[in-house]
Formats: C-alpha cells, structure tokens, sequence
C-alpha cells in the first residue's frame, strides 16, 4: 500500500516557467489537499478537494491552480513561477464523511525551488 | 479568522525528560484539534487528535487535552526518547478551513 505519493522530490524552475506537481493516492480517500511549508512556517492550505470534479480554494490558492478528474489523482499547476513559489509542497489525502474528523495522511513533498 | 501559535523553539532535552510543547488557538466556529509529527525527510503524521471540549488524545506517550477555556491544546509526554526527535506541529480544523502552527523542532539527547 503506497498510501499518497508525490512527484517529483526535487525541482529547480526559472521565473516565468510552468510545471505540474503530480499527487495520487490508493486508499480511496474522497477528500484531498494541497499545503505549502515555508521555511519556519506550518503548513498553509493552498487548494482541497472533496471529491472527483470537485475543487475549492485553501488558504493560499494564488498562483496555483488544481484539476481533480479522478478519485486517485490530484495535481498542482504552477503556471508562472515566482520567487514567493519557493516551499515545499505536501500533498494530502482524508477519508470520512466529516470534514471535523478524519484524519490526513500525507506524502514525502516536493522542495521546489523558483530562481 | 482561525489561527493557531505554538510555541517557538527548538526544544532539547536530555532522554527522560518531561516534555510540554504549548499551543493555543483562535476559532470563530467549534474546532477540531490536532497534533502532527514531521520526521526529517517525510510528509507529517497524525499524532493525536481531539473533536471537542475536554476531549483528551493520546497516542504513543503523547497526550492532550482540548481546553475550550483556555483555548489551549498543549502537547504532553512524561518521558521522551530519542526517537521523538521531529517537528510537532499542532493543527486545527474548522469545516474545510484547515491551519497549522509554525512547528517546533523537538531534540532529545541520549
């Protein structure tokens, strides 16, 4: 069981460049999260979904846009990449019909760095 | 607006020791409380949670208790190991508002 995996680990973008962070679970989990780690910072919410063709705005959404066209899948887009885009990026999966109590289970990230 | 802080750090103490991490919240609604652990290298786990006032969670030695008085979820263990070396970051969630403290880096030494 891979539970949520996250690719790629590492990444260099120049400003202006565009990449996809990939994300995908195997646990059937309906609802699923994308987070930003700052250096020194907690994890800010960047976009959720709470199922396949559903997404919504987190936290943090500018600059980032998100697709969900499956149940497994959920990737991040970076269409104009800046400086401020510098973090690590968590993706995370919950199941459970009550958004106050599941629980998340998160991949191993993606350090991304925007020179 | 939701907020959590935490208390800064890092935190070293000598194996044994008894550990107190402090967190305290801002919810405009009836949170649920979380504690998650960061290992170097890997995505956060869920350490114990709590869903209401008075709740007390508690996993591998670990606890904490929901104060709704206090606005507090303060993480506990009465004798650490090396092994609990991490980043513990405590969490709450507010329906699909979810936030995270800055974290605090826990070192235990032998």
């Amino acid at each position: 069981n891979a539970g949520v995996t996250q690719t790629p680990k590492f990444r260099i973008l120049k400003i202006g460049q565009s990449m996809t962070l990939q994300c995908t679970q195997d646990m059937n989990h309906n609802y699923m999260y994308w987070y930003r780690q700052d250096p020194g910072m907690g994890l800010k919410l960047i976009y959720y979904s709470v199922g396949a063709g559903i997404t919504d705005k987190g936290e943090v959404p500018n600059g980032y846009n998100v697709s969900r066209s499956t149940t497994e899948d959920f990737p991040l887009r970076l269409e104009l990449a800046a400086p401020s885009q510098t973090s690590v990026y968590f993706c995370a999966s919950s199941y459970g019909t009550s958004l106050s109590t599941d629980t998340q289970y998160f991949g191993p990230g993606t350090r991304l760095t925007v020179l | 607006g939701n907020s959590v802080t935490q208390m800064e750090g890092p935190v070293t103490l000598s194996e044994e020791a008894f550990l107190t991490i402090n967190c305290t919240y801002t919810a405009t609604g009836y949170p649920s409380l979380f504690w998650y652990v960061q290992y170097p290298g890997e995505g956060l786990q869920l350490l114990l949670k709590a869903t209401k006032a008075d709740d007390k969670g508690s996993n591998k030695g670990f606890e904490a208790t929901y104060r709704k008085e206090t606005t507090s979820f303060h993480l506990e263990k009465g004798s650490v190991q090396v092994s609990d070396s991490a980043v513990y970051f405590c969490a709450l969630r507010d329906n699909n508002d979810m936030r995270f403290g800055a974290g605090t880096r826990l070192t235990v030494k032998p």
